[in-house]
This record gives C-alpha cells, structure tokens and sequence, in this order.
C-alpha cells in the first residue's frame, strides 16, 4: 500500500491568510521529504524539502514541519497568494541519498485561493 | 540551465501504433526516472536509470520499454498500449545521490 498520504483532497483559503498542508506516512524509515506544487499542465515543482533529522526547515513563505513521534509532515505557506492555487504533493526518498531511487507521493491535496 | 524537456506534450496513439517518448536534461545528472500520473492522481513511479543504467522498474508491463540513449537523454518506447494506460508521462532527473528531482511538464498520452 502507500507509504504516503493526506488528510484532505481540498483545501480552500482566503487570500493573505496563512495555509497548513498535512501529509502523514507509514514508513518510519524513510530519510527524506519533499513539498511539491504541481499547476494545471505542469510537472511537480519542488518546494522544500527536510531531513529525518530535522523538525523543521523554512523557505521563503513556506515552512515544513516534521513531527517523527506521529509519523506527520505539514507545509504551511505564509499570506496566501492566487498564485498559490496549485495540488501539493509530500513525497518521500527513503534512500537518504544513497544512490538513485524513486520517490513515493502522497494522495495530493488541490489548494484553492479564494479573493 | 535547470529544466528537463519532454517531447512531445501531446500524443494520441492507437493500441496497434508505436511510438516513443523523449526526455532531456543538460544539468549533468546521472539519475533520470520516469513516473506515470492518471487525472487527480499523485505521479507513480515506473523506472529509475542510474549511470545510464537501468536500476529500477517498477513492474512495469513490458508494452512500456525504456531506453537511455546518453546520460542527457531517456526515452520511453510505447507499443501495443490499453486505453488505460492514457496518462500524463513524466520524466525527471537527479544528482546520483541527491534528492531533488527535477520534473519535465510530461507528455499527455491519450490511447484509443
């Protein structure tokens, strides 16, 4: 079964207010995490992304929290913008970087900024 | 230069056809994959060439071949295709050893 999955299909958020993306996973192994933005027509687009290692990263309007204990992943993106509207996927690299290995995404959750 | 490209972005193809799928990136990576992704699906992943190398396929039926030419180049040879395997196609690259994959815009495949 999938290592990787969602919460919520939909999530839809005021302009300029803050919105929080839930990803949980079942592979306590796994190493590495990734935030990916796919726009209608386009390949997935990579965010932000954190380390086992670590319980949160940030990046420009985005941040990324892990939560090992739990077994969950949040992405949360700071005054929302239209240009947010996009499917957010976590995807998982349970390699760690050893080599070249594929990546297992989770359901997708569509973001829909609302004026 | 960070894209991957992908040729072309629109196919339609019957099931006794052949055709091909082509990927391409300048970035020096040394992994290329190629996932598949149905309508309001998350990508699922078919193939992963390692050094030009193919070291992962998923169980993917053999109707699917795919081919690395070069360490730019991945192509992806369709025959004999179902119509449930009309899918948008998507191929990324990687560093050996990195985790970031970067993505194409895919190939939407229709078969009929």
């Amino acid at each position: 079964g999938e290592s990787v999955g969602l919460h919520l299909p939909t999530l839809s958020v005021q302009e300029g207010d803050n919105s929080i993306i839930n990803c949980a996973y079942s592979n306590s192994a796994s190493d590495y995490f990734i935030w990916y933005k796919q726009e209608s027509g386009k390949g997935p687009q990579f965010i932000i992304d954190i380390r086992s290692n670590m319980d949160k990263r940030q990046g420009q309007r985005v941040t990324v929290l892990l939560n090992k204990t739990v077994k969950h992943l949040s992405l949360q993106i700071a005054a929302t913008q239209p240009g947010d509207s996009a499917v957010y996927f976590c995807a998982e690299n349970g390699a760690g970087g050893g080599g070249a290995d594929g990546l297992t995404f989770g359901k997708g959750t569509h973001l829909i900024i609302q004026p | 230069d960070t894209e991957v490209t992908q040729t072309p972005k629109h196919l339609v193809m019957g099931m006794t056809n052949k055709k091909s799928l082509k990927c391409e990136q300048h970035m020096g990576h040394r992994a290329m994959y190629w996932y598949k992704q149905k309508a309001k699906k998350p990508p699922e992943l078919m193939f992963v060439y390692s050094y030009e190398k193919l070291s992962i396929n998923e169980s993917v039926p053999s109707r699917f071949s795919p081919e690395c030419p070069n360490s730019s180049l991945l192509n992806l040879h369709l025959h004999a295709l179902q119509p449930e395997d009309s899918a948008l196609y998507l191929c990324a690259s990687s560093q050996i050893g990195g985790n970031e994959q970067y993505f194409g815009p895919g190939t939407r495949l229709t078969v009929t």
